[in-house]
């Protein structure tokens, strides 16, 4: 009965590799977000859709390219991945946009 | 723009002791303000939210928070620190829920509360 889930939950990979992460959300929500948690920690919004319309598009490298199927899914495509990708990646949904976000368990990618 | 500072990236409390976590925010709107909790390789869970209305508002664990609008603040307390608290907190803004707005959350750099026996 989990809310918001993203697999995998880790993810090693080499530089130049293209890698997806998958979430989904069975809230019933219509808008998904998706956030990079640097080693430090910081937490920084990248990416939101509502009813599969992409809403926000912060400045993130071309590279990264969402995808939301339906409402209850938002994907994240990287292509060409960097050292810097390295991160914590959550996915999270809410009922609409301004209401509480709910956060998946993240997913850990290393590029090496 | 809005923006989340959260003063002290590390607060050190004994078990049993008074735990505040302080969060100043700008806003240019009526801001809708967050504090979510972080354990160790998990995701982030909601503690409270402030919203409109009441300015104290309570959350879970025992946690509360109070808006201060005239001082920008939303500061996290606990009476009694225990030693299942240990986590990273985050404080976190949202603009409020109109029409061309986003509701993208901006977060703080957090604060890591340390509980010692």
């Amino acid at each position: 009965d989990t809310a918001v889930s993203q697999t995998p939950k880790y993810l090693v990979t080499q530089m130049g590799n293209d890698k997806s992460i998958k979430c989904e959300q069975n809230l019933g929500h219509d808008t998904m977000y998706w956030y990079k948690q640097d080693s430090k920690k910081f937490l920084k919004i990248m990416f939101s859709y509502n009813n599969k319309e992409l809403i926000i598009n912060e400045t993130v490298p071309n590279r990264f390219s969402p995808k939301s199927p339906d409402k209850a899914h938002l994907n994240l495509h990287i292509n060409s991945l960097e050292l810097g990708d390295s991160a914590v990646y959550f996915c999270a949904s809410s009922l609409n946009r301004g209401y509480e976000q709910f956060f998946g368990p993240g997913t850990r990618l290393t590029v090496l | 723009a809005q923006s989340v500072t959260q003063l002290g990236s590390h607060v050190s409390v004994s078990e049993g002791a008074l735990v505040l976590l302080r969060c100043n925010y700008s806003s240019s709107v009526p801001p809708y303000l967050f504090w979510y909790v972080q354990y160790p390789n998990q995701g982030l869970q909601l503690l409270l939210k402030y919203t409109t209305g009441a300015t104290l508002v309570k959350g879970i664990n025992g946690f509360e928070a109070e808006f201060k609008k005239s001082e920008t603040s939303f500061h996290l307390t606990k009476p009694s620190a225990h030693m299942s608290d240990a986590a990273e907190y985050f404080c976190a803004v949202s603009d409020t829920f109109r029409s061309g707005n986003t509701g993208k959350l901006i977060f703080g750099q957090g604060t890591t509360l340390q509980v010692k026996p």
